[in-house]
């Protein structure tokens, strides 16, 4: 069964360094999605993307976050200047196109994100 | 602005229950409700989804209702089996671009 993998696993940073998180949606997916949980608290939206654009993006989601897909499977945030509160899981996920009328989004496993 | 409650303290019950969990919201209307769960350092995992104009959506043991009178979703699971121990998520959508406001999620714990 088709699965969205995330890279790496875990990813230790210091304080003000740069950061790429990476996906790889599902193949045959046209929305793509990048959520934040903080330890104990609710997933929390981050950013939308399609045709290659954001289309939607959260409060959460200022000048030091940045998406891109710079090939036909890759799909990256990169945060520029961490910070300590940006310790999180960060999960990408995907959705199929909207003819299908199908709004289920598929998630990765995430990135456990530690900034010290 | 927006909110989604779910039973803040986990849910305790005994194999062969149904575990019925709780999803109210307010200041929201969404096209689409959507349940995940959710295991410990893991990402979410699609359940159920259910239309603003559905009243109850079954898939095997799971059978989720929305009433958007009341703003409220109940999620039911049948013969509760330990497997079944997990968060589970709500989430809410609208149509468009589907991006999903989560509830923090009820954690379910099933004993043998």
């Amino acid at each position: 069964e088709p699965e969205v993998t995330q890279t790496p696993s875990h990813q230790v940073t210091q304080m003000g360094q740069e950061v790429i998180l990476r996906c790889v949606p599902i193949s045959n997916h046209l929305y793509f999605y990048w959520y934040r949980q903080i330890l104990g608290q609710k997933v929390e939206f981050l950013v939308s993307f399609y045709n290659n654009e954001i289309s939607e993006k959260s409060e959460i989601f200022d000048d030091q976050f940045s998406v891109e897909r710079p090939d036909g499977s890759n799909f990256t945030l990169k945060i520029r200047s961490t910070k300590l509160e940006d310790s999180a899981m960060y999960f990408c996920a995907s959705r199929a196109q909207a003819r299908t009328s199908s709004y289920e989004q598929y998630f990765g496993p995430g990135t456990r994100l530690t900034v010290t | 602005s927006q909110k989604i409650e779910q039973n803040s303290e986990a849910l305790n019950i005994q194999e062969g229950k149904t575990a019925t969990l709780t999803c109210n919201y307010t200041n929201y209307s969404p096209a689409y409700l959507q349940w995940y769960r959710q295991d410990p350092g893991r990402g979410p995992v699609f359940l159920l989804l259910i239309r603003e104009n559905e009243k109850e959506k079954r898939k095997e043991r799971l059978k989720v209702t929305f009433d958007t009178t009341l703003k409220q979703s109940l999620f039911h699971i049948t013969a509760s089996q330990p497997a079944d121990s997990a968060t589970y998520l709500c989430a809410l959508g609208s149509s468009g671009y589907s991006t999903l406001t989560f509830g923090k999620g009820t954690m379910l714990l099933v004993s043998p």
